[in-house]
């Protein structure tokens, strides 16, 4: 079965230091998300890609954040100066139709990412 | 918006089925109806969709009425491993999936 592959899978890093994570998604996929989950909470939506470009973003995705598609197989999401509150789970998703389109969203098994 | 109501916890026991239902007033046209399971630290697994009647496939079956203002998800003798929280969204209208709290299942023997 295909797979949307991210790494690390856990990340520590200090307070106003940037990170970027990293995300494989399923390859014929042309739809690509990031999602987060703070410790106990929902799993919140932060932005879609299509096309090479941002095609929805959440209130969450601020100008820290930044989304970047490098090559064919490659889906990042970086953060400048991060902070403690973003200290969470980070999913990445794919999916083929667009999901509102009857298609399914596959996601990867996410990045512990913590800040100190 | 629309918005979906489930209950917050089930408890259950290895071998028995389990029906969660999650209701959704204001499900537009085209709107589908969709199930994700999530265990702890790791991503939402895509268990189920459906528009109305009934989908099954081989992991679970989809009840959706008539009216779709509600929908159930029935496992079918649930293990151990069935433990984890169940999410029901709407996917329709947009890329981005709405999760809400979700139902936390829990197996016991």
């Amino acid at each position: 079965e295909p797979e949307v592959t991210q790494t690390p899978s856990h990340q520590v890093t200090q307070m106003g230091q940037e990170v970027i994570l990293r995300c494989v998604p399923i390859s014929n996929h042309l739809y690509f998300y990031w999602y987060r989950q703070i410790l106990g909470q929902k799993v919140e939506f932060l932005v879609s890609f299509y096309n090479n470009e941002i095609s929805e973003k959440s209130e969450i995705f601020d100008d820290q954040f930044s989304v970047e598609r490098p090559d064919g197989s490659n889906f990042t999401l970086k953060i400048r100066s991060t902070k403690l509150e973003d200290s969470a789970m980070y999913f990445c998703a794919s999916s083929d139709p667009p999901v509102g389109q009857g298609g399914d969203y596959t996601f990867g098994s996410g990045t512990r990412l913590t800040v100190v | 918006l629309a918005k979906t109501t489930q209950p917050i916890s089930m408890d259950s026991y290895e071998g028995q089925e389990v029906n969660i239902t999650c209701s959704h007033n204001n499900i537009a046209t085209n709107d589908y109806i969709t199930w994700y399971q999530q265990f702890p630290s790791q991503g939402p697994r895509f268990i189920i969709q459906g528009y109305k009647t009934k989908v099954t496939n081989e992991v679970a079956s989809l009840f959706i009425p008539a009216d779709r203002k509600s929908s159930t998800l029935s496992l079918p003798r649930v293990s151990l491993s069935d433990t984890a929280v169940y999410y029901c969204l709407f996917t329709g209208g947009g890329n981005k999936l709405t999760f809400g709290t979700g139902t936390q299942l829990k197996v016991e023997l």
